[in-house]
């Protein structure tokens, strides 16, 4: 599987939209880009995946950039209770049913 | 309610003791996972299940031991071989099978603490 690089930590303002970056340049063709995130002390939670187009659901929003290399999640209107780790994995077909989570983003929404 | 349950919650054990971990599912998921988390860091993964009566090793295996006798189970026993078993455990699982897309889903964890 592709490795995935993310910054360690992140802030955004209650209300505002957090946009986190992920980069996996290295992603085949055939491998799909998961959010998952995890609130303290709590096991993770699955967001959103998608493979080239973007995606949207009622948690959140998944932009793949054209060449694949990168993606941003999207927290439209970030709460106090979306402060947590979120992790970007990166999955292919070969890895079996195997998931491997980096360390993450650490996401501080405050008042 | 359909989910995944772990437990205990927490859990403490002696010096040179086995525990075991309970992981039930009911969302007739074929696949089961059980990852560790140490503080600050990502999850590894242990043992995994993709169909009852069969499980794989993951990235640390050593020092622990799983069985899948049913589907909606699937227990791991931390031996008295880890010698570093103080971290919080995580199960999952999954629908299964050979599928390009594969979402798990967790847990709530159980923390484990050595006396």
């Amino acid at each position: 599987d592709a490795k995935t690089t993310q910054p360690p930590s992140m802030d955004c303002a209650e209300g505002r939209a957090a946009n986190l970056p992920c980069n996996h340049s290295t992603i085949s063709g055939n491998e799909y880009v998961y959010w998952y995130r995890q609130i303290h002390s709590q096991g993770p939670q699955y967001i959103i995946h998608g493979l080239k187009n973007n995606e949207t659901n009622e948690m959140a929003s998944l932009i793949i950039t054209e060449d694949r290399k990168s993606s941003t999640l999207i927290l439209p209107h970030a709460t106090l209770r979306d402060t947590a780790v979120y992790y970007c994995i990166v999955r292919g077909p070969n890895a079996g049913n195997m998931l491997t989570f980096g360390g993450g983003t650490r996401l501080m929404v405050k008042p | 309610d359909g989910g995944i349950t772990q437990s205990p919650k927490y859990l403490f054990r002696k010096e040179g003791q086995n525990v075991t971990l309970s992981c039930e599912q009911n969302l007739n998921h074929d696949a089961m996972y059980w990852y560790r988390q140490d503080p600050g860091q990502g999850l590894r993964l242990i043992y995994y299940s993709q169909i009852v009566n069969d499980f794989q090793k993951g990235d640390i295996a050593e020092g622990y031991s799983v069985s899948r006798e049913k589907k909606e189970s699937f227990p791991l026993t931390v031996t008295s071989a880890q010698k570093n078993p103080t971290a919080f455990y995580l199960c999952a699982s999954s629908i299964g099978g050979d599928r390009d897309q594969e979402t798990q889903y967790f847990g709530p964890g159980t923390r484990l603490l050595v006396l």
